[in-house]
């Protein structure tokens, strides 16, 4: 089973970046395709981007574009979301989430829902 | 890319009696692989969403039968058979058919 612990609240200001990590364990990194998620107060879920197995490649939300990275330490199967320039739209809770990912006959296939989802970090940019 | 609707957005429901959401895209989430990645969240107040429903219409592990999902193509629909008190929350639908992955805009379940 897949559990996923997240780093610490932070307060940033203006212009900052924030780093977010996301521990795994009960699977490697490798057998998931890690996502990340953030909701900013009394808002709805933003899908910010995700790694997509099929093609090896980290895909981001345009939105994000050229402001997120998202990077992984499989040695410590740790996932982080890294964000810069940020501003005050940018105070949210962030969370990751996870897609499994099986190997059938040489084929990838990822069960394509969200499970399990990380606790969640808040992010405040105020100055 | 994918834009999700839902309604209601707020439902307010007595204990003991069904609710029922619906969920729509603006077009159709049949992977080509065949499979139609629409998935159900709840999330309750204060903590992180949690699976409820993948592919339509599969439970999720632990997940209690009074919970039930339909659909085809675009058009969705979470039923909740009888609301409990720990059914309050919000209600997403989401697609991961098509990146990129997209939410609904959620709708509110809370007791009368």
């Amino acid at each position: 089973q897949v559990q996923l612990v997240q780093s610490g609240a932070e307060v940033k200001k203006p212009g900052a970046s924030v780093k977010v990590s996301c521990k795994v364990s009960g699977y490697t990194l490798t057998e998931l395709s890690m996502h990340w998620v953030r909701q900013a107060p009394g808002k709805g879920l933003e899908w910010m981007g995700g790694f997509d197995p099929e093609d090896g490649e980290t895909i981001y939300a345009q939105k994000f574009q050229g402001r997120v990275t998202m990077t992984e330490d499989t040695s410590t199967d740790t996932a982080y979301m890294e964000l810069s320039s940020l501003r005050s739209e940018d105070t949210a809770v962030y969370y990751c989430a996870t897609v499994l990912i099986t190997m059938v006959r040489g084929v990838i296939i990822t069960a394509n829902w969200f499970d399990p989802w990380g606790q969640g970090t808040l992010v405040t940019v105020s100055s | 890319d994918i834009v999700m609707t839902q309604t209601p957005l707020s439902s307010p429901v007595t204990l003991g009696q069904p609710a029922s959401i619906s969920c729509r895209s603006s077009q159709s989430l049949v992977h080509s692989d065949g499979n139609t990645y629409l998935s159900w969240l709840q999330q309750r107040p204060g903590q992180p969403p949690r699976l409820l429903i993948y592919k339509i219409s599969n439970r999720f592990s632990g997940v209690p039968d009074r919970f039930s999902g339909s659909g085809a193509g675009t058009d969705f629909t979470l039923k909740i058979s009888r609301v409990e008190a720990e059914d309050v929350g919000v209600y997403y639908c989401m697609q991961a058919t098509q990146f990129p992955i997209t939410f609904g805009p959620g709708t509110k379940v809370d007791i009368k």
